[in-house]
């Protein structure tokens, strides 16, 4: 089973600009592995932020951007707010299967 | 927006069966625009891919649960059901269904507890 890599934690400073990757074990990330990424909050069930690299939901904020940058997903925080502290997963299909990432700290101090 | 809410019970013995449903109101499970998953979260630590159903019924599931799991659906119900067998400890976790495939609905999630 392919392993999703992601950063265990990083730090924004207030309206600040910070990129969480995500990585596959089989190779580089493609439009193919369909790369989702959410939101979670203690306490919360995860909130969708992105899916298909980089489409939103009518309820995500725009200051959140997906791509794919080095053979990696990416998410792009520009203008950091405190509320946005929190963790963050990305999700990758396989042919069908998905793997979650191992999620990503965000501090924002 | 479609709702889910998972349910069932929250304490499950070792060795036994884990089983729990997800009911979607707002709209019908039957849909082929949708299809439907599992994931979980042990407290503390990050979430785990289970498995999805498809409107027609095929399923997939992760490979290091596979032998374990089944995802069903029941159409008149408008539900669709997780079972997990063989529990031990390590199933404990907070189970959440949601809608793919843009995930635009989660349920709230229901912790179920692996213990004697």
């Amino acid at each position: 089973q392919a392993v999703v890599t992601q950063e265990p934690s990083l730090t924004v400073s207030p309206g600040g600009t910070v990129t969480l990757t995500c990585g596959s074990s089989t190779g580089a990330v493609t439009s193919g592995h369909y790369p989702y990424w959410f939101q979670q909050k203690p306490g919360q069930a995860p909130r969708t932020l992105l899916y298909d690299t980089s489409s939103k939901h009518s309820w995500t904020p725009a200051r959140f951007s997906g791509s794919l940058l080095g053979g990696q997903a990416a998410l792009t925080l520009s203008g950091a707010q405190p509320e946005d502290e929190a963790d963050y997963y990305c999700l990758l299909s396989y042919s069908g299967t998905r793997v979650f990432g191992g999620g990503t700290k965000l501090t924002v101090l | 927006q479609l709702q889910l809410q998972e349910s069932g019970p929250g304490l499950v013995e070792p060795s036994e069966t884990l089983s729990l449903t997800c009911t979607v109101s707002g709209g019908s499970i039957g849909s082929s625009n949708y299809y439907w998953g599992w994931s979980r979260q042990p407290l503390g630590k990050g979430l785990e891919w289970i498995g999805s159903i498809y409107f027609d019924g095929n399923t997939r599931y992760n490979p290091s649960l596979r032998s374990r799991v089944t995802i069903s659906i029941d159409r008149p119900k408008n539900q669709f059901a997780l079972k997990l067998t063989s529990v031990t400890a390590a199933d404990t976790a907070v189970y959440y269904c949601a809608k793919y495939p843009h995930v635009d609905s989660w349920g709230q999630g229901t912790l179920v507890t692996v213990s004697s």
